[in-house]
């Protein structure tokens, strides 16, 4: 699976809109694009995914560039129960279930 | 609908000791991997059964296997237990669809502690 590079930490203001980065610059055309997170003690967490257009589902926005070597999570209107550790996976669909995640970001929402 | 179950929650262990832990996918999955989260190393991917089947393993020694049964729970075992060892241990499991979605669904991890 292709390296991400994610930032280690983020800072976000409750209410505002909290834009994670991903860099994965040698990713492959069958692979795709995984966010999930982890909250404190938790198992981590599926958020979105996709390969090369724009995703939103009720959690999120996934903005993939057009060369497909970074994207961007967008959490909306974030909430101090956003506070957690992103991480930014790529993966090919037919890989199974094998994640190789990296540090993730760490995203503190403050009041 | 249940989520991914493991168990034991926490348990410590000392120095050369076997563990097993348990994972109980959600219902109608079929797949199941596990995963090793320390400090140092983060998450790391251990094994994945299908079918009864291992279909990847990480970079992990002989020391760490695991299983799957029938009804798709799970087992990982982890045997001659190392300091090294003390670890949340993290189960996942997720539907085999065609396309794989690729989605997978976390317990809450086996916490374990060697002395």
């Amino acid at each position: 699976d292709a390296k991400t590079t994610q930032p280690p930490s983020m800072d976000c203001a409750e209410g505002r809109a909290a834009n994670l980065p991903c860099n994965h610059s040698t990713i492959s055309g069958n692979e795709y694009v995984y966010w999930y997170r982890q909250i404190h003690s938790q198992g981590p967490q599926y958020i979105i995914h996709g390969l090369k257009n724009n995703e939103t589902n009720e959690m999120a926005s996934l903005i993939i560039t057009e060369d497909r070597k970074s994207s961007t999570l967008i959490l909306p209107h974030a909430t101090l129960r956003d506070t957690a550790v992103y991480y930014c996976i790529v993966r090919a669909n037919n890989a199974g279930n094998m994640l190789t995640f990296g540090g993730g970001t760490r995203l503190m929402v403050k009041p | 609908k249940a989520g991914v179950t493991q168990t034991p929650r926490y348990l410590i262990k000392t120095r050369g000791q076997q563990v097993t832990l348990s994972c109980s996918p959600i219902s109608g999955h079929r797949s199941v991997s596990w995963y090793q989260q320390t400090p140092g190393q983060g998450l790391q991917f251990l094994f994945e059964y299908f079918s009864e089947t291992q279909r990847n393993k990480g970079n992990f020694p002989g020391r760490f296997s695991g299983r799957q049964f029938s009804n798709s729970r799970s087992e990982m075992n982890v045997s001659t237990l190392e300091l090294g060892d003390s670890a949340l241990y993290l189960c996942a499991s997720s539907l085999e669809g065609h396309p794989n979605t690729g989605e997978l669904f976390f317990g809450e991890g086996s916490r374990l502690t060697v002395l």
